[in-house]
This record gives structure tokens, C-alpha cells and sequence, in this order.
């Protein structure tokens, strides 16, 4: 969507190697969610940032929310092929009712 | 519970009919959403429940398009008279409340003819 933008749109790394995503808001985000989608299936929750300048971490996933509320990031370290898809953030932006996500980015890891 | 559930999985129809699909979220959850995603791009929002009450459409939602959520339980997304430009995955998710992640279902893939 045009409310949250996400680089890089594709990425293809080896195996081993670290990488960053990030997702970019005009708005101030009243909770941002990263999730993780294989082709043709329903995505996958990752994490949910709310607070600015919160950081949270999941095996070798890290994900921050910056301080003013309105960038995120995703860090991958060593990176497996199992990380292989297409990462997603969502956000409630404007603290309404609707809920919307960023186009995505494809995630290649070479073994 | 074994998650948030659609049917059909896949619907292949021809232009002009009318399809409905159904999603049965984890239970006791009271919102539920519907999204449509086309191929290369993220989710695209079209509607959400809190129980059995519809508070938001989105513009996306033309008058072709309807949804119910009887006795907020499952709910029911129909497509009046089809077109092409319908084709997409549309994705159904619950969650217990506002601010909890959405849990999402498989989707149904819509191919219109």
C-alpha cells in the first residue's frame, strides 16, 4: 500500500550472510507487524512492535521500531534458506480501524 | 483449535457468476478481516468485523461485494457478477482484540474467467 513502504522489493543472498528490511511509514504507526508469507499460502506472524524504540528477537530475528514511531526494520542474522519467502509489515496507522500492509519483499537465500 | 479455516481453497469461475467463500476463525476470537492479494503485492484490507458487526469496508469493496458474519461466528464474503479484475487471493484473519496480531487462514484463490 502507499501508507507503508517497504525496501528492498527483492533480495537474494548466501547462506550465511546477514540482511536488513525495512519499512517506512509517512504517519505515525500505532503497532507494526512483521510477517512472513510462502508463495500461494497465508502469512506467518512474526512480531508486533508498539512502543518507539522497542526491539524484540526471535531466533535469529530482530526486528526494531524506531523512536518516532514510524520506521521499522528487520535483521536477519546468518541467514538459512529456511528464511526463504516474502516478508510482510503490517500497520494500524492513525490508530483507525483499517489495517494495512507493505507490498512485500522477496527473500532468496542461496545455499 | 487448528486455526483460522477458508473454503473453497481454489474457485474457478466464469465472468457474470456469483461466488461466495467462507472463513471460520479461532474460536472466541472477536475481529475478523478480510483481504485481497494480488500476485507481487501485499494484502490489500476490504473489511472487518468486531463480532457480529461490519465497522469498516474499505473503498476497494464495491457494491458487488458483501459480507456477513451472523452471530459472529463465521463469516461470508460473496462476489456478485464477476469480473476478470476479481481475480486475486482474498484471505481471511481473526484476532481475540485491537492491537493482537491477526492470525491469517490458506486463502481462497479466485480465478475468474
Amino acid at each position: 500500500s502507499q501508507e507503508l513502504e517497504q525496501s528492498p522489493q527483492s533480495l537474494i543472498v548466501q547462506e550465511g550472510k546477514n540482511l536488513t528490511i525495512n519499512c517506512t511509514s509517512s504517519k505515525t504507526l500505532y503497532g507494526l507487524y512483521w510477517y512472513k508469507q510462502k508463495y500461494g499460502e497465508g502469512l506467518i506472524f512474526l512480531m508486533m512492535l508498539q512502543k518507539g524504540g522497542e526491539e524484540k528477537s526471535h531466533e535469529k530475528i530482530t526486528a526494531k521500531l524506531d523512536e518516532k514511531k514510524q520506521q521499522s526494520s528487520l535483521h536477519i542474522t546468518a541467514s538459512q534458506p529456511s528464511h526463504a519467502g516474502i516478508y510482510l509489515c503490517g500497520a494500524d496507522i492513525n490508530n483507525f480501524n483499517k489495517f494495512y500492509f507493505g507490498s512485500g519483499t522477496k527473500l532468496n537465500v542461496k545455499p | 483449535d487448528t486455526g483460522v479455516s477458508q473454503n473453497p481453497r481454489h474457485k474457478i469461475t466464469k465472468r457474470g457468476q456469483n461466488v461466495t467463500f467462507r472463513c471460520d476463525p479461532i474460536s472466541e476470537h472477536n475481529r475478523l478481516y478480510w483481504y485481497r492479494q494480488t500476485l507481487g503485492q501485499g494484502p490489500e484490507f476490504l473489511t472487518y468485523f468486531q463480532n457480529e458487526a461490519q465497522l469498516e469496508k474499505s473503498r476497494l469493496l464495491s457494491d458487488r461485494f458483501s459480507a456477513e458474519r451472523p452471530k459472529g461466528s463465521f463469516s461470508t464474503l460473496e462476489i456478485q457478477r464477476t469480473e476478470q479484475g476479481d481475480s486475486a487471493m482474498y484471505l481471511c484473519a481473526s484476532s481475540l482484540y485491537r492491537g493482537d496480531e491477526q492470525f491469517f487462514g490458506p486463502g481462497t484463490r479466485l480465478t475468474v474467467l
